[in-house]
């Protein structure tokens, strides 16, 4: 069965201190996994997509990586302003829904 | 660009009001458009896929009758909760991409709370 498990489940980091998030997945024929940010009340803001292991993206303080079993979010000297849910959803198979994994809601204090 | 506007943002109303809520997208053409239901600190549950032109394709345990999708256009969706009662209280979000089979994004919309008294 395909499945998609996000950890930790929550982190909190001090304003500055650097650290990563994982995403790991279990699906056949994987077509793309995407990252997305969701702040409290809010639809889900897209982060990035990649599409093959070894594939990095990067975008001010967040920067995504994949390889063939798990992705990470490294967000480096976060600020409060990081503070969000992030979520993480892969493509595959010949089914274009996206599976969706539950989420780390990172908290930066300042 | 790739924006997903959904309106209304809040609705408060009485048990077995029928409500409606739009997706739109404002700045390209959405083949697809899907409907979630988010729990409290939980993640998105998908209820239906809708494809411009065709009928939505419901997940199982999703009653359509109840969750009436309307796809009119290639920037218009719709949800409609009929005869809405408390345990359809929750937060709806709507997203939308611009082709029916791809491994593009989806964009979301900024969520619709429902609140049945």
């Amino acid at each position: 069965e395909d499945q998609v498990t996000q950890s930790p489940e929550a982190l909190r980091l001090q304003e500055g201190e650097s650290s990563s998030l994982n995403c790991s997945y279990t699906v056949s024929g994987l077509r793309g996994l995407f990252w997305y940010r969701q702040d409290p009340g809010k639809g889900p803001e897209f982060l990035f997509t990649l599409y093959s292991a070894g594939e990095e993206k990067e975008k001010e303080r967040l920067k995504a990586t994949l390889t063939k079993k798990e992705s990470f979010l490294h967000i480096t000297a976060p600020k409060p302003e990081d503070s969000a849910t992030y979520l993480c959803a892969v493509q595959a198979g010949s089914n274009y829904q996206l599976i969706w994994g539950a989420g780390t809601k990172l908290i930066i204090k300042p | 660009g790739a924006v997903v506007s959904q309106h209304p943002s809040r609705v408060i109303c009485k048990s077995g009001t029928s409500v409606k809520i739009e997706c739109r997208s404002l700045d390209f053409q959405a083949t697809t458009m899907f409907w979630y239901r988010q729990f409290p600190k939980k993640s998105l549950m998908l209820m239906a896929t809708s494809n411009e032109g065709s009928k939505a394709t419901y997940e199982q345990g999703v009653e359509k009758d109840k969750f009436l999708i309307n796809h009119a256009s290639l920037t218009l969706s719709t949800l409609t909760v009929t005869s809405a009662h408390p345990e359809d209280s929750s937060f709806y979000i709507c997203s939308a991409r611009d082709r029916i089979n791809s491994n593009q994004p989806q964009h979301f919309g900024d969520g619709t709370r429902l609140s049945i008294l």
